[in-house]
């Protein structure tokens, strides 16, 4: 079975403060892991694919198939980075998206 | 704008009663996926369609049902509804390659 488990449920910093969202999945394959962002209710977007390895709005996302983690990063936090971020995996049924949680990330100015 | 649009975007609707969502996923994507958000559970994955055929299934209550048309737009049909359905429904589209999905808006569904 896959499972995404983000530990935390909230995340508050300060601007300007490095920041980490903690991704941890189980799969016994190899699974595709993604970053979807949710501001506000609103609908979730993309935020990266580890395939892709990009860096979108300064965050970053390595794959560590060690550890079964993909921890989303971002150097120096904005304030305009509050939102709920969710992560999620897919398997060999794709499109079938396995979500976490979530982590409700709070920048304060 | 992602693209794929649902309709309504909010509905209040009575215990019991029946509600159809609408989603068209965006041009040339043959897959739609429904997925519920709510507060207790979280993003559960419902059911995926491929080209008008049902691909995958999720944690979809036997009240609940969905089709995908010829013209690929897809319907949510959920019946007897309990106040425990109220959620936000998002639907999803990818195009063959799957490889990457866009949700729409969702439909805030409250069941009173």
């Amino acid at each position: 079975a896959q499972r995404v488990t983000q530990p935390e449920k909230l995340l508050s910093v300060f601007k300007g403060a490095p920041v980490e969202l903690k991704c941890n999945y189980s799969y016994s394959g190899s699974p595709e892991l993604f970053w979807y962002v949710q501001y506000s209710r609103q609908r979730l977007q993309l935020l990266l694919r580890h395939i892709s390895r990009e860096s979108i709005k300064g965050f970053t996302a390595d794959l560590n198939k060690g550890e079964t983690s993909f921890h989303l990063k971002k150097p120096f936090a904005q304030e305009e980075d509050s939102a709920m971020y969710y992560c999620a995996l897919t398997g060999t049924s794709y499109g079938k998206l396995t979500f976490g949680q979530g982590t409700i990330l709070t920048v304060h100015p | 704008d992602s693209g794929v649009t649902q309709t309504p975007k909010h509905l209040i609707t009575a215990t019991g009663q029946r509600v159809t969502l609408r989603c068209s996923p965006r041009s040339g994507d043959l897959s739609v996926y429904w997925y519920q958000q709510s507060l207790d559970q979280g993003l559960q994955f419902l059911i995926q369609y491929y080209n008008g055929e049902e691909r995958a299934k999720g944690n979809i209550l036997e009240r609940f049902s969905a089709q995908q048309f010829p013209d690929l737009h897809s319907e949510l049909n959920l019946s007897s509804l309990e106040l425990g359905d109220s959620a936000l429904y998002f639907c999803a589209s990818s195009s063959s390659s799957g490889n990457t999905i866009y949700f729409g808006e969702g439909s805030w569904l409250t069941v009173v």
